[in-house]
């Protein structure tokens, strides 16, 4: 089973909100990341944790903020957001280097 | 800068027919390779690991030519339900750091 799972589908935040995106694996994965997918782009990394440790941070901005409580979860903390933050959040996990499996996304807008 | 360049299309193939695509990589230090697939609006699924014997799985083959720093798939006898955008996706050995193409979009026609 190469399952990844992600809440909430859909969201939709103002400016001033804080909100949170969750991941999960039970797959016993040891590395997983935060992508941001525009419409007709490529996924852009964004956070790499390895061994609940934070190990790549592609210099994105502080209102996005990670969270690797376990080895089978990890959380992205939004905050202050702007309207170009609207996108498709992707998390994906592998058991180290190797192949990522991606989980279905969270389509975030923010208004 | 390290770049992996695809062919955006689309592609637009009758349903039956054979279809490749190629990817370039820049990094020579290139280790891993990959292919994924994405339907709109959903998330990346991975279709193949490429191996520099080549495989194959059903109607699908990947190969890989290190020389000339590419990586290729082939669909043969194309189904409606191919219809996507495939990604290259390479890493060096030891990286987390996976790097996409931009994406060959394949359309399927009946």
């Amino acid at each position: 089973d190469t399952e990844v799972t992600q809440t909430p589908k859909h969201l939709v935040m103002g400016m001033t909100n804080k909100k949170s995106l969750k991941c999960e694996q039970h797959m016993g994965h040891r590395a997983m990341y935060w992508y941001k997918q525009k419409a007709k782009k490529p996924p852009e990394l964004m956070f790499v944790y390895s061994y609940e440790k934070l190990s790549i941070n592609e210099s994105v901005p502080s209102r996005f903020s990670p969270e690797c409580p376990n080895s089978s979860l990890l959380n992205l903390h939004l905050h202050a957001l702007q309207p170009e933050d609207s996108a498709l959040y992707l998390c994906a996990s592998s058991l180290d280097t190797d192949t990522q499996y991606f989980g279905p996304g969270t389509r975030l807008t923010v208004l | 800068r390290k770049e992996v360049e695809q062919d955006p299309g689309p592609f637009n193939v009758p349903e039956g027919a054979t279809v490749a695509f190629n990817c370039t990589y820049s990094n020579s230090a290139s280790q891993s390779f990959f292919w994924y697939r994405q339907d709109c609006r959903k998330e990346p699924k991975l279709l193949m690991s490429v191996y520099s014997s080549g495989n194959e799985d059903g109607r699908f083959t990947a190969q890989l030519n290190r020389a000339s720093q590419y990586i290729s798939l082939l669909i043969r006898d194309s189904k409606l339900s191919d219809s996507a955008t495939y990604l290259c996706a390479v890493t060096e050995a030891g990286s987390y750091q996976l790097t996409f193409g931009k994406g060959t979009k394949l359309s399927v026609i009946p």
